[in-house]
C-alpha cells in the first residue's frame, strides 16, 4: 500500500521561506507532486519530481530523495495568497495515473 | 487556458437517491478521474478511466458507483443509491498522453459539493 505523511499545520509570515516535508512508503514509486488547495477548491498542480533533486518553479520549489522516501516543498518570499492547504501526492506505479494524496498541510501566513 | 468543468456545483440529495454528477474534461486529455474529498480530509482517489473503459477503480468505488463517458466530451460518475457517507466533495480531473503513459499534471475541475440527507 502507500501511506504519505506531512505536517498538519503550518504558520509563517509574509516574505519568509517555509519548508513543508513528505515522507512516503510506497509499494513501488513514480514521482511526487504537489497541489495546492484554497479552502475547499480545486487542487491546482504545482510541481512534481521524479528523479532526485530540486525543481523550481518560481516562488515554489520542491525536492525528492528517493533513497529516503522524503521530498518537500519550499516556498519563498510568502504572500498572503499563500494561503492554503498543500497536499503531496505519489503516483501509482499502475501507470493508471492515480494519484496516492497525504493529508495535506494547511499554511497560514500571517501579515 | 482549458479546464475542467463540473456541474452542478452544489447537489443535495435525499438518502437512497441516484444522483449523476458531470464533468468536461480538458479537450485533448485522454486519461479523467474521479476522486473525493470528505470535509477536513485528504482527497482519495475513486476510479481512473481510459480508453473507454475503467482502468483502475479504489475499494470505495462499489456497485453503487458507475462512470460513464458518453460522447466525446463528457463524463460522468453516478451514484445509484446514495447514502449519508457519500457527502463529499467529487472532483473530476484529466490528463493528457504523453509517450508512455499519462502525464504527471492532473488538471482538476471545481468539484461538486454533494450533500446527502
Amino acid at each position: 500500500g502507500q501511506s504519505l505523511e506531512q505536517p498538519s499545520e503550518v504558520t509563517a509570515v509574509e516574505g519568509a521561506i517555509v519548508q513543508i516535508n513528505c515522507t512516503y512508503q510506497t509499494s513501488g514509486f513514480y514521482g511526487l507532486s504537489w497541489y495546492q488547495q484554497h479552502d475547499g477548491g480545486a487542487p491546482t498542480f504545482l510541481s512534481y519530481n521524479g528523479l532526485d533533486g530540486l525543481e523550481e518553479t518560481g516562488r515554489f520549489s520542491s525536492f525528492l530523495s528517493r533513497s529516503d522516501s522524503y521530498g518537500y516543498l519550499l516556498l519563498q518570499e510568502l504572500q498572503m495568497k499563500d494561503s492554503a492547504s498543500y497536499f503531496c501526492a505519489v503516483r501509482d506505479p499502475s501507470n493508471t495515473g492515480k494519484l496516492i494524496f497525504g493529508q495535506g498541510t494547511t499554511l497560514q501566513v500571517k501579515p | 487556458e482549458p479546464e475542467v468543468t463540473q456541474t452542478p456545483s452544489h447537489q443535495v440529495t435525499q438518502m437512497g437517491q441516484e444522483v449523476i454528477l458531470r464533468c468536461v474534461p480538458i479537450s485533448n486529455h485522454l486519461y479523467f478521474y474521479w476522486y473525493r474529498q470528505i470535509l477536513g480530509q485528504k482527497v482519495e482517489f475513486l476510479v481512473s478511466f481510459y480508453n473507454n473503459e475503467i482502468s483502475e477503480k479504489s475499494e470505495i468505488f462499489d456497485d453503487q458507483f458507475s462512470v460513464e463517458r458518453p460522447d466525446g466530451s463528457n463524463f460522468t460518475l453516478k451514484i445509484r443509491s446514495t447514502k449519508l457517507e457519500d457527502s463529499a466533495m467529487y472532483f473530476c480531473a484529466s490528463s493528457e498522453y504523453l509517450a508512455g503513459g499519462t502525464s504527471h499534471e492532473q488538471y482538476f475541475g471545481p468539484g461538486t459539493r454533494l450533500t446527502v440527507t
